[in-house]
């Protein structure tokens, strides 16, 4: 059973289209990240939310920490195709042990 | 260049055959990691190290060993390879603090036969 489940797992949209891609759990996460990987390579971190209802902007991307940290969204603005690639998203419960998620396989078609 | 290596990068290998996978990063990290990704599984952290001699058990730690004997080194061991640890695996680092930018390598793509 996967602590974090995302959702969707592909996703493939046009240019300019906007997209929100999901991240959920039962459990309560101290902190979130959100990762994104092209083929052939490790992820990358993209950012990291520590407090509940917290929104991180990075340029079209608006990241969002849910109120009892349990869940996370990651909202895409007018995709382009160099969004293209798997975007993961990681937390942690206690500690220092990292729980990733399944998850979302971005496709912008140009 | 801060960096996080792993070699080899692929490797094929027979059930039974002792392997070593290596991971090295030059940024003085004390946190390091070891995780595997399968198709629809995403990535599961197999160990973690808080730092030398400091080892712990991740999600799926059955199968593997590693050490943590110098700071910038974290192998990982397979004492007996078998077909179902067919996998991509990845070495990260950073330092500790919640919330820390984890560096991860290239990935070593392992085959057992």
């Amino acid at each position: 059973t996967q602590l974090l489940e995302q959702s969707p797992q592909f996703l493939s949209i046009q240019e300019g289209e906007n997209l929100t891609v999901y991240c959920n759990s039962s459990s309560v996460f101290s902190s979130l990240q959100w990762y994104r990987q092209e083929p052939g390579e490790g992820p990358v971190l993209l950012v990291t939310v520590v407090t509940g209802g917290e929104v991180k902007k990075l340029k079209r991307l608006t990241f969002q920490f849910g109120d009892a940290r349990k869940d996370s969204s990651l909202h895409i603005t007018a995709a382009q195709p160099g969004d293209t690639g798997l975007y993961l998203c990681a937390g942690v419960i206690t500690g220092n042990q990292f729980y990733f998620g399944t998850g979302t396989s971005l496709t912008v078609i140009p | 260049e801060a960096q996080v290596t792993q070699n080899p990068r692929y490797l094929i290998t027979v059930t039974g055959k002792k392997l070593t996978v290596t991971c090295s990063q030059n940024m003085n990290h004390e946190y390091m990691s070891w995780y595997r990704q399968d198709p629809g599984l995403g990535l599961r952290q197999i160990y973690y190290s808080m730092n030398v001699e400091v080892t712990d058990k991740g999600d799926v730690p059955e199968g593997y060993k590693v050490s943590r004997k110098e700071k910038r080194n974290f192998p990982l061991i397979l004492e007996s390879p078998s077909p179902n640890q067919t996998s991509l695996y990845f070495c990260a680092s950073s330092f500790i603090n919640r919330g820390e930018t984890q560096y991860f390598g290239p990935g070593t793509r392992l085959l057992v036969l």
